[in-house]
């Protein structure tokens, strides 16, 4: 069975300094990951997704993260953050067999202080 | 074009009754997925559709939760009997079915059980 740990519930950031956003996971065969993102009465969105191609995974909105095998991690990070991006953030890892079956973190909720 | 859309956005409904909620996929899309949300909790698999295959109902938490998908179209989420644990927000998704295919998600159902 897989298994995804978010280690922070809620990140304060000031505008304009750098975001990160800790995941580690679990699994018994290669996952795929994901970070989608949920804004206050919206839905969810996907970010970014990591298929085991390249290990730094570029996404929407200038959010990345990097597939760490030997670390079991799955970091979110932006260099600058804006007041735009608060919001819900979830760590997902998805099931032996690609889509179905999404494990979904507790998420992090992401604060902006101007 | 149109997403994932869901119906009611909300619901209030009494202990022991019966609720349905309903989800209509993008169009094209051939998996199905349902999910549940607690109030400050990430999402809990339920159901899994794909095209005319059994469906995957290992995610359901008790046997007063079904689904139904229509073909390859509409969902229908009931719960029988509601308890006060079943107050969420339901989600539903759905995607392409082949590969490492993005879920969209709808903007949910809020489900409050008084």
């Amino acid at each position: 069975a897989q298994s995804v740990t978010q280690l922070d519930s809620h990140v304060s950031v000031s505008e304009g300094t750098p975001v990160l956003l800790r995941c580690n996971y679990s699994s018994s065969y290669s996952p795929s990951l994901f970070w989608y993102v949920q804004h206050p009465n919206k839905g969810l969105q996907l970010l970014l997704k990591y298929t085991s191609a390249a290990t730094l995974v570029k996404g929407i909105n200038g959010f990345e993260a990097e597939f760490k095998k030997s670390e079991t991690s799955f970091h979110l990070t932006k260099p600058s953050a804006h007041m735009s991006d608060a919001a819900e953030y979830f760590c997902v890892v998805s099931g032996p067999f690609g889509n179905e079956k999404l494990t979904f973190g507790t998420g992090t909720r992401l604060t902006i202080i101007p | 074009g149109a997403g994932v859309s869901q119906s009611p956005s909300n619901k209030v409904t009494e202990k022991g009754k019966d609720v349905e909620l309903r989800c209509d996929p993008i169009s094209g899309h051939t998996a199905l997925y349902w999910y549940r949300q607690r109030l400050g909790q990430g999402l809990e698999f339920l159901i899994y559709f794909q095209g005319n295959s059994a469906p995957d109902k290992s995610g359901l938490p008790s046997d007063r939760f079904s689904a139904e998908r229509t073909g390859e179209s509409v969902s229908t989420l009931t719960i029988q009997r509601t308890q006060q644990e079943d107050s969420a927000v339901y989600l539903c998704a759905s995607s392409y079915r082949d590969g490492l295919r993005e879920q969209y998600f709808g903007p949910g159902t809020r489900l409050t059980v008084t």
